[in-house]
């Protein structure tokens, strides 16, 4: 069983440029999440998907991020025109369809961390 | 707006002590409580708690939920250099937001040999 994979591991882009990162869920997953996390400071929600719906997005996704899960498996999250303040660890996790018991344990890949110069 | 809270947000032990992490919650139509541990890397699963009083178990590690109270505990006994880590607590609401987590600070736990 091969956990979450996230690619890439770094990235270090100048401000303005636009960025796009991958997230593979473990493969019986069916709902895949995004999560911001700055130093200091417990990951904070994004976005998630069910199969290739996009469910629920927080306020903190402006319209220069978008994300993506085109056929239900692996997603990507672009951010365009890159600032200063997007530079964090990019996490992304899944779990199983709700309903189950531990359908809520969400397990999560290595994060993509991005900095902007 | 659903609010983790966990204290101390620091904490420096000799191996061998017991430590005992804090998490307390407000949140509307609760479902679920998780702590998770995190490395340098990505948050690793520890427990995930749904009804109140019963304690989950794993090695020096143990974890119960006081609904009642809108809290939560690990416990971590005979510490190890090995679990210095930061300790996170996520809650799982229902109705519109169900899925998300959402996450405490952090409590950073430091073990010196």
């Amino acid at each position: 069983d091969t956990g979450v994979s996230q690619d890439p591991r770094h990235k270090i882009t100048k401000r303005g440029q636009n960025v796009t990162f991958r997230c593979d869920p473990i493969s019986e997953h069916n709902r895949l999440y995004w999560y911001r996390q700055t130093l200091g400071q417990g990951p904070e929600f994004l976005t998630y998907f069910q199969n290739e719906a996009q469910l629920e997005k927080s306020r903190l996704l402006s319209d220069r991020f978008s994300a993506e899960r085109p056929k239900g498996s692996f997603s990507t999250l672009e951010i365009q025109r890159t600032e200063q303040g997007d530079s964090a660890m990019y996490l992304c996790a899944s779990s199983r369809l709700a309903g189950g018991p531990g359908a809520e344990t969400q397990y999560f890949g290595p994060g993509t961390r991005l900095l902007v110069l | 707006e659903d609010k983790v809270v966990q204290s101390p947000l620091s904490l420096v032990v000799h191996e061998g002590d017991t430590v005992t992490l804090n998490c307390s919650y407000e949140v509307t139509n609760f479902r679920s409580l998780l702590w998770y541990k995190q490395e340098k890397k990505a948050p690793t699963f520890l427990f995930m708690l749904t009804s109140s009083g019963i304690e989950k178990k794993s090695g020096r590690l143990s974890s119960i939920l006081d609904k009642k109270e809108l809290s939560s505990i690990l416990n971590i006994t005979a510490t190890q250099t090995g679990d210095s880590a930061i300790y996170l607590c996520a809650v799982v609401a229902g109705g519109t937001s169900y899925g998300k987590l959402t996450f405490g600070q952090g409590t950073i736990l430091t073990v010196h040999p």
